[in-house]
């Protein structure tokens, strides 16, 4: 059972544009949303992370925005640079089990010149 | 500050044969979680281990073990190595297993198994 269903499976964005990735959870328990960047023979990073009392968080590029009642949350990259390039992990967990993340397929993300 | 390290970087086993791998969480952190990244189903739970004590456990055979040290170093077993269980493995380290505590990977270690 698929329980945070991640779209596309790849992006390619002209440098400058903006990325989007989107993710859609069907647990309602779930309470912390954490976004990862994961570059080829490297452990996950986190980026950013965003819980449901706010819809939504920015961090420099990185925002997350959140829709509960859609249950759904994106990633938006602002002036996506070539160095972006990596493939990105939505993720979620739920209080009791936070250090159960449920990820996302993800996301490879392209920036070309 | 250290991050989370794992040891080996790389493996190469037979099948049938058992594989230990090591995980070094952040100075302070006692909770280590593990997963397995493959192409295929991504990147899933293994298992999570707090002060000594496996917590949580993900959908994986009994082959698949783990324990955690009072240093709060862990370490993964897998026994008896089949072909798909070919894969990334992650550590992941946390403060402690709560919602307000952020998850920091290491680099994983790389298993092939022929």
């Amino acid at each position: 059972q698929q329980q945070v269903k991640q779209s596309p499976q790849s992006l390619i964005v002209q440098k400058g544009g903006i990325s989007i990735i989107n993710c859609a959870y069907e647990n309602t328990a779930f309470d912390y949303f954490p976004w990862y960047q994961q570059f080829p023979g490297k452990g996950p990073a986190l980026l950013i992370a965003i819980r449901p009392d706010v819809s939504e968080k920015k961090e420099g590029r990185f925002t997350i925005s959140f829709n509960k009642s859609a249950k759904q949350f994106s990633l938006h990259i602002m002036d996506s640079q070539p160095g972006d390039s990596a493939t990105y992990f939505c993720a979620a967990s739920k209080t009791g089990t936070a250090s159960k993340l449920t990820f996302g397929t993800g996301t490879r993300l392209q920036v070309t010149l | 500050k250290a991050g989370v390290t794992q040891t080996p970087r790389y493996l190469i086993k037979t099948r049938g044969q058992q594989v230990t791998l090591s995980c070094s969480p952040i100075s302070g952190h006692r909770s280590v979680s593990w997963y397995q990244q493959t192409p295929g189903q991504g990147l899933q739970f293994l298992f999570e281990y707090f002060s000594e004590t496996q917590r949580n456990k993900g959908n994986f055979p009994g082959r698949f073990s783990g324990r955690q040290f009072s240093n709060s170093r862990s370490e993964m077993n897998v026994s008896t190595l089949e072909l798909g269980d070919s894969a990334l493995y992650l550590c992941a380290s946390m403060k402690e297993p709560s919602s307000r505590s952020e998850a920091f990977f290491g680099q994983g270690t790389r298993l092939t198994v022929v």
